[in-house]
């Protein structure tokens, strides 16, 4: 079993940043990689980035590509998701999920959400 | 606009089947494995089947996926009033080289 847990949400003006968490616990170490998702308000899923639990390989969304960084720290057990000029087109849910393939098996675990309100 | 294309929404009665179809490309699609989830109303996504037509533990069996070329299906029997939620088709995008999704389904039962 895996939990997640997301962190680090909130409201914020264009153009500044902000740093999500998603702390894992459990049998995170069966998981091959930690993805980002998220959801704009009555909308549906949109993929964001994702990270090799080792750190060592990232993808990211084109719409994001630039401004926003995926990184692990597994000693903490920790993915953060470092967001840069962030604009309203980035407000939404921001869901973490774990997989144990880069490109199969489906997100078999997610966390709660965190919402990030990107507005002036 | 979404790179995979589901119908927007769905219906039939307790204790029927529905389809609900997820239209690709080769890129997607046509060379990797699909994933369906079910996201009930405030919560989190749920995995529901993956690599084209694998449950995880603890999905029933009423829940069925399929794949040929191009598109993919998700089937589920023994329609609940349970199973009333948006259910997304996503997959990996070579050409893209990330995740890409449905634009979700809403079933009402």
């Amino acid at each position: 079993q895996v939990q997640l847990v997301e962190s680090g949400g909130g409201v914020v003006q264009p153009g500044t940043s902000l740093r999500l968490s998603c702390v894992a616990s459990g049998s995170i170490f069966s998981r091959y990689a930690v993805h980002w998702v998220r959801q704009a308000p009555g909308k549906g899923l949109q993929w964001v980035a994702l990270v090799s639990y080792d750190g060592f390989n990232k993808y990211y969304a084109d719409s994001v590509k630039g401004r926003f960084t995926v990184s692990s720290d597994t000693s903490n057990k920790t993915v953060a998701l470092q967001m840069h000029s962030l604009r309203p087109e980035d407000t939404g849910v921001y869901y973490c999920a774990s997989s144990r393939g880069a490109t199969t098996y489906g997100f078999d675990y997610w966390g709660q959400g965190t919402l990030v309100t990107v507005s002036s | 606009q979404s790179v995979l294309t589901q119908p927007p929404s769905v219906s039939a009665a307790p204790g029927q089947r529905v389809t609900i179809s997820c239209s690709g490309s080769s890129s997607n699609i046509g060379n990797n494995y699909v994933a369906w989830y079910q996201q009930l109303p405030g919560t989190a996504p749920k995995l529901l089947i993956y690599d084209n037509d694998k449950r995880p533990s603890g999905i029933p069996d009423r829940f069925s996926g399929s794949k040929s070329g191009t598109s993919a299906t998700l089937g589920i029997t023994g329609l609940q009033t349970g199973d009333e939620a948006d259910y997304y088709c996503g997959t990996w995008d070579s050409s893209l080289s990330g995740w890409v999704f449905g634009g979700g389904t809403k079933l009402t039962v």
